[in-house]
């Protein structure tokens, strides 16, 4: 099936641990995307790539840390320097010249213990 | 800084009743809006809108622009309980790696 596979779906974890949430896509999109989700806040941008080794902050990205490797992966590290990382996390994939809507995948929920 | 702002932010309505949801933006270089609905997870696409003035329609949904005031607005006619979900509104701006920067988004409740 086509589509974006993020995991695991829940997660938690104590506090001063790192976490990597997995987003793995097989669309061939170039841009990549990581979006935090809070109740009452909407989706705000922590990471985002267009192309293979390159990537930008969003407006979020203190705490977190990513890689781009492959086209196809897009994983998102939380450390321990993210002050409240409990929260839902959401991967998106977007096709080149980053135009048409953004796919998501189905979200992985951090708690932080 | 860009900001996009949905209201109302939460809404209960009955079947059958008719709903309108906002969003307004400020942002520089306007590319497009978009509207999702989220259910549970993944937001699901509903509309993308770059014209003024021209009325998106799928089914009983149906989005419009405004370029000139700066909102768009969704509507949801004959409404069911399926409908129930949060919409979220997100303006695209150029130069910026086809990020979207979403409103907070209205949770909608339809109740039978």
């Amino acid at each position: 099936d086509g589509g974006i596979t993020q995991s695991p779906k829940y997660l938690f974890r104590k506090e001063g641990q790192n976490v990597t949430l997995s987003c793995e896509q097989n669309l061939n999109h170039d841009a990549m995307y990581w979006y935090r989700q809070d109740p009452g806040q909407g989706l705000r941008l922590i990471y985002y790539s267009q192309i293979v080794n390159d990537f930008q902050k969003g407006d979020i990205a203190e705490g977190y840390s990513v890689s781009r490797e492959k086209k196809e992966s897009f994983p998102l590290t939380v450390t321990s320097a993210q002050k409240n990382p409990t929260a839902f996390y959401l991967c998106a994939t977007g096709r080149l010249q980053n135009t048409g809507e953004l796919f998501f995948g189905e979200g992985s929920r951090l708690t932080v213990l | 800084e860009d900001k996009v702002v949905q209201s109302p932010l939460s809404l209960v309505v009955h079947e059958g009743d008719t709903v309108t949801l906002n969003c307004s933006y400020e942002v520089t270089n306007f590319r497009s809006l978009l509207w999702y609905k989220q259910e549970k997870k993944a937001p699901t696409f509903l509309f993308m809108l770059t014209s003024s003035g021209i009325e998106k329609k799928s089914g009983r949904l149906s989005s419009i622009l405004d370029k000139k005031e700066l909102f768009s607005i969704l509507n949801i006619t004959a409404t069911q309980t399926g409908d129930s979900a949060v919409y979220l509104c997100a303006v695209r701006i150029y130069n910026q790696g086809g990020k979207l920067i979403f409103g907070q988004g209205t949770e909608l409740s339809v109740k039978p």
